[in-house]
């Protein structure tokens, strides 16, 4: 069926090393691949995304890459800070236009 | 910055009784989506509206759940009767057209005893 496979389920890393998150999708006509970071309680928010004209995009710290051969998209986030703890949400616009979810990543950064 | 509004934010109630939610999305989005985020899973789309319309609500069950956005700004969501199975988070979101960037409202965590 249409889905999106995230992983891994928990990361735990230390301050100041880095983390990545991998997904990968179903449907080879996706075309919009964002990522959500929603802490304890509060809405997901939009930290990152990439259409798929483009095989990198980066925003500070964050970098988020596209493999559409592989069908997989990956979440880089370097020089970890406490407060990225959080948990990361994959997504990908599949087949009926539907945005369809990753099941989360929970980042533990410890300091 | 313009916000996805949610209320309540949270709601306890017990099974069988009715519960309604309401979202006001950022002015001018003509999308709106509901979503379901049980604990430890990504959100689920229940329904998408393109302006007072609904585009997908293939996932929404219809003998308990409904929807509407009559004039095409806010929206409602209403389970009724609520059952145990429905304690989740429930997630607003809005785009300006359909595939484009979604935002998130709060959610409204509901609790069915």
């Amino acid at each position: 069926g249409e889905n999106v496979e995230q992983h891994p389920s928990t990361l735990s890393v230390q301050e100041g090393d880095s983390a990545v998150i991998k997904c990968t999708y179903s449907d080879s006509a996706s075309n919009y691949f964002p990522w959500y970071k929603q802490e304890l309680g509060k809405r997901p928010q939009l930290i990152i995304d990439i259409r798929s004209n483009v095989g990198e995009k980066k925003d500070q710290r964050i970098a988020v890459t596209l493999n559409k051969t592989a069908k997989h998209f990956s979440l880089h986030i370097t020089e970890t800070q406490p407060e990225d703890s959080a948990v990361y949400f994959c997504a990908a616009f599949l087949r009926g236009n539907k945005l369809v979810f990753g099941a989360g990543t929970i980042l533990r950064v410890k300091s | 910055e313009a916000e996805v509004a949610q209320s309540p934010r949270y709601k306890i109630t017990e099974k069988s009784q009715a519960v309604a939610f309401w979202c006001d999305p950022i002015s001018g989005h003509a999308t709106l989506y509901w979503y379901r985020q049980i604990l430890g899973q990504g959100p689920e789309l229940l329904v998408q509206f393109q302006d007072e319309s609904v585009v997908d609500d293939s996932q929404l069950p219809k003998d308990r759940f409904s929807a509407e956005r009559l004039k095409g700004v806010d929206s409602t969501l209403k389970i009724q009767p609520a059952e145990l199975g429905d304690s989740a988070m429930y997630l607003c979101a809005s785009s300006l057209m359909d595939q484009e960037t979604q935002y998130f409202g709060p959610g409204t965590r509901l609790l069915v005893l």
